[in-house]
This record gives structure tokens, C-alpha cells and sequence, in this order.
């Protein structure tokens, strides 16, 4: 199947520090790329999907000023966590889908510790 | 009620027996059906796509029944490397892949 890289694998920050994710497609051009968050023993949440060029769109109850979307390229997406606080602390993941694909490509998450 | 649900299990198994677990999505419109394997601390990764004529993969058959809305995993001749968690994903529309919240599976000795 298809590789996506996801950067960093585990990060620890301070509360109020902001940490950027890094999402690549490395094998195909990612239309879409969709950002996850997984409590322990819990489902994954989307929490938004971004389209290459245009705005992320958001899921419901996610605060788009504290987790920023980029993704200005077909290979490239970031997930910032801004101004980040304990209760961030989580696994993000995220998957690309390619043109007209309908299964997603997964990163291997990032897994945030906020202290 | 949730969009996908899922059994959590955990679904105990014997060394070389079968299980089987269901999952149900509630959106009629659905278009295509996954099941992912999660390992504790890893990212979901493919196992196989749920055709409507249900397919097989080694010892891994998929079913989908559209009229009930479920679809199905079974694993026969289970192996210790088999314990994982299953997900069960439907694609929701527009790519957004909606995820249940998995079925635990322990292989025992």
C-alpha cells in the first residue's frame, strides 16, 4: 500500500507551547488528508479534513484556532497544536486518501504529552 | 446511537479456533466498508475492503449485509499474532472515513 509519514512519533511539550505534526504522502499525491485523535481504548476521532489549497474543514466541537490545519501542498499536511495544555495531551493520527481512492493511508500517529 | 458500532469484546479465542464479530453503521448510504487492524499504540492499518458479494483473504472472510446493515469479520484457524484490535470502518461519504470503536481479539495459547 501506499506510505504516509507522520513527524514527529512522540513529542513532550510544556502547557502553553505550541507543537507542530507533520502528515507527508510519500509515494502519492494526497487530495485529502484527514487528522485523527485516539483517547486510550477509545475509537479514533476525526477531528478535521483538509483538502489540498482550500481550509481544513472541522468536526463538530474541535476548536479550529487551537489545532491549525495546513495543507498547501498534494504531499503535505500539518497539524499545530497551539497554546497546548495537559488535556491535549492524546495520539494524533492522520491518513491520505489520493484521487478518487477510497480507502486512507494511515501515518504511523504522533503520540503528544503535555506537561 | 452511534454511527459505527462495535462489539469491544475482548473476543478470548484458543489458538487455531474461529471467531467472527459484527459491526452496524447506520448510514443506509454508505458506499464501502473496511476493516483495519489496530496493534496497542499503532496506527490502523488496512486488513481488507468489504465487498458487497463478501470476499476472503487467507483466513480472513469479510461479509457485508446491506439489508441489516452490519458487515462481518471472520477469522479461522486463529493465530497468536492475530490479537490486535479490529476496526471496522465506513466510508460515510465525501472520503470522511468513520471509524467504530474496535473489537478486541486475544489469541490464547
Amino acid at each position: 500500500g501506499a506510505v504516509v509519514s507522520q513527524h514527529p512519533s512522540r513529542v513532550i511539550c510544556k502547557s502553553g507551547t505550541s507543537v507542530k505534526i507533520e502528515c507527508r504522502s510519500l509515494d502519492f499525491q494526497a487530495t485529502t488528508m484527514f487528522w485523527y485523535r485516539q483517547f486510550p481504548k477509545k475509537s479514533l476521532m476525526l477531528m478535521a479534513t483538509s483538502n489540498e489549497g482550500s481550509k481544513a474543514t472541522y468536526e463538530q466541537g474541535v476548536e479550529k484556532d487551537k489545532f491549525l490545519i495546513n495543507h498547501a501542498s498534494l504531499t503535505l499536511s500539518t497539524l499545530t497544536v497551539t497554546s497546548a495544555h495537559p488535556e491535549d495531551s492524546s495520539f494524533y493520527i492522520c491518513s491520505a486518501r489520493g484521487t478518487g481512492g477510497t480507502e486512507a493511508f494511515f501515518g504511523q500517529g504522533t503520540r503528544l504529552t503535555v506537561v | 446511537r452511534k454511527e459505527v458500532e462495535q462489539d469491544p469484546g475482548p473476543f478470548n479465542v484458543p489458538e487455531g479456533a474461529t471467531v467472527a464479530f459484527n459491526c452496524t453503521y447506520s448510514n443506509s448510504a454508505s458506499q464501502s466498508f473496511f476493516w483495519y487492524r489496530q496493534d496497542c499504540r499503532k496506527e490502523p492499518k488496512l486488513l481488507m475492503s468489504v465487498y458487497s458479494s463478501g470476499n476472503e483473504d487467507g483466513r480472513f472472510t469479510a461479509q457485508l449485509n446491506r439489508a441489516s446493515q452490519y458487515i462481518s469479520l471472520l477469522i479461522r484457524d486463529s493465530k497468536l499474532s492475530d490479537s490486535a484490535t479490529y476496526l471496522c470502518v465506513v466510508n460515510g461519504g465525501w472520503g470522511k472515513l468513520q471509524f467504530g470503536a474496535g473489537t478486541q481479539v486475544v489469541v490464547t495459547p
